[in-house]
């Protein structure tokens, strides 16, 4: 069964851009969860989608938003991009979510100049 | 006080020996618990989950669980240099709704 898939796998921004990441979960899983991961703060949780609808949200501002289609695929979009925002961006697929594990894709490394 | 805690070392431990990560979260009612395990570069890959009390072994990894004490461990048997990585521990907390929390994370240096 194919992993998690995330694509770009690389990113390079200026300030002011805005950035599209995409998310393909594991077949059947219906979950997906977003994350940024810097060396300061580590793993932080953005949001949690599931059967289109966002279930729930980190504390992260409105310039970070995303949405699931109907096949799971999950895309998350960030508007203008600050130094900040440089990062590695995981998704994770999960069956459910909720309490269930979950597995992540190789990530997104961005890098805003 | 953190949601979730962990000492983020570096732990440093000679090949063959056992590691022993640990890890403590701060919501009581939290119902699932995880273990990853990230190298340099790479994204975080799941080792093991737990959801009751007790031990759950998975070849060399065994989980330990102690929900009334909040605590949660990570065993590795026969540490091979190959273990050498950044462990996180993840709890999936019921506050606000099901999200999944992840500590800083553990540096584990396997010396051969």
């Amino acid at each position: 069964k194919a992993g998690v898939t995330q694509t770009p796998r690389y990113l390079i921004k200026t300030r002011g851009q805005q950035v599209t990441l995409s998310c393909s979960p594991i077949s059947g899983h219906r979950s997906v969860s977003w994350y940024q991961q810097t060396p300061g703060q580590g793993l932080q949780f953005l949001f949690e989608y599931f059967s289109e609808t966002q279930r729930n949200k980190g504390n992260f501002p409105g310039r970070f938003s995303g949405r699931q289609f109907s096949n799971s695929r999950s895309e998350m979009n960030v508007s203008t991009l600050e130094l900040g925002d440089s990062a590695l961006y995981l998704c994770a697929s999960s069956l459910t979510g909720g309490s269930n594990e979950q597995y992540f894709g190789p990530g997104t490394r961005l890098t805003v100049t | 006080q953190k949601e979730v805690e962990q000492n983020s070392g570096p732990l440093s431990v000679p090949e063959g020996a056992i590691a022993s990560l640990n890890c403590t979260y701060s919501d009581r009612g939290s119902q699932s618990f995880f273990w990853y395990r990230q190298y340099s570069g790479k994204s975080p890959e799941l080792i093991m989950f737990i959801y009751s009390n007790g031990d759950k072994e998975d070849g060399r990894f065994t989980a330990q669980l102690n929900k009334a004490s909040q605590y949660v461990s990570l065993l590795i048997r026969d540490s091979q240099p190959s273990d050498s990585a950044t462990y996180l521990c993840a709890v999936n907390l019921l506050t606000g709704g099901f999200k999944t929390i992840f500590g800083a994370g553990t540096r584990l240096f396997v010396k051969a």
